[in-house]
């Protein structure tokens, strides 16, 4: 069974400050996509940055970069210049093949970010 | 280009009664993947439906169903309620099946069993 793990049930950041969230996952695939979703109160799951596992190059979607260790199966998110936007659950996810044609996304319990003025 | 949308936004029913919840998804967009959103589970993965077909299937019992119309509109259904179905409903659309495309999420549907 596919398994993602965010240790980090919260998190706290003082404004224009990095913060790194962690993430590791459990695969047997060697094709799969990791995901970054932020979803702020408001609810609406929103993509923040992905990561092709074939790729060595770690992602990077402005001040959203990812440190993607594929042997550890480690998949951190850092964040740099911490705006107070930026509060909100963070879920990492894993995308693979699940069987039968099939492909699933599974998600970690998810990181609650807060951002201090 | 519209997002996805979700409808009712919010629910409340009594345990044993039944539900339907309605999500259209971004226009083109062929699949759709619904997901429970619960504090103490968080995520879980409920089906996929693909040109009106369920491809794939999470752990849920068969109270949960689902099925996507020809216009790429699903709806989910749980029938005889249960405390421990309160949640959030969200759905997802993506062009295809498959591990390129990216999913888009709905803003949910909150449901409360009482």
């Amino acid at each position: 069974a596919q398994t993602v793990t965010q240790s980090q049930p919260e998190m706290s950041v003082q404004e224009a400050e990095t913060v790194t969230l962690s993430c590791t996952y459990d695969t047997s695939e060697s094709d799969y996509y990791l995901f970054w979703y932020k979803q702020p109160p408001s609810r609406q799951m929103i993509l923040v940055i992905r990561q092709e596992a074939y790729k060595q190059q770690n992602a990077t979607e402005n001040r959203f970069s990812v440190n993607f260790q594929k042997a550890a199966k480690s998949f951190s998110l850092k964040i740099s210049d911490s705006q107070l936007g930026d509060a909100a659950m963070y879920f990492c996810a894993s995308f693979q093949y699940s069987g039968a044609g099939s492909y699933q996304l599974t998600f970690g319990k998810g990181t609650k970010l807060s951002v201090i003025p | 280009k519209a997002g996805v949308t979700q409808t009712p936004r919010y629910l409340i029913k009594t345990r044993g009664q039944q539900v339907t919840l309605s999500c259209s998804p971004i226009s083109g967009h062929r699949s759709v993947s619904w997901y429970q959103q619960t504090p103490g589970q968080g995520l879980q993965f409920l089906f996929e439906y693909f040109s009106e077909t369920q491809r794939n299937k999470g752990n849920f019992p068969g109270r949960f169903s689902g099925r996507q119309f020809s216009n790429s509109r699903s709806e989910m259904n749980v029938s005889t309620l249960e405390l421990g179905d309160s949640a959030l409903y969200l759905c997802a659309s993506s062009w295809g099946t498959g591990i390129v495309y990216e999913q888009y999420f709905g803003p949910g549907t909150r449901l409360t069993v009482t």
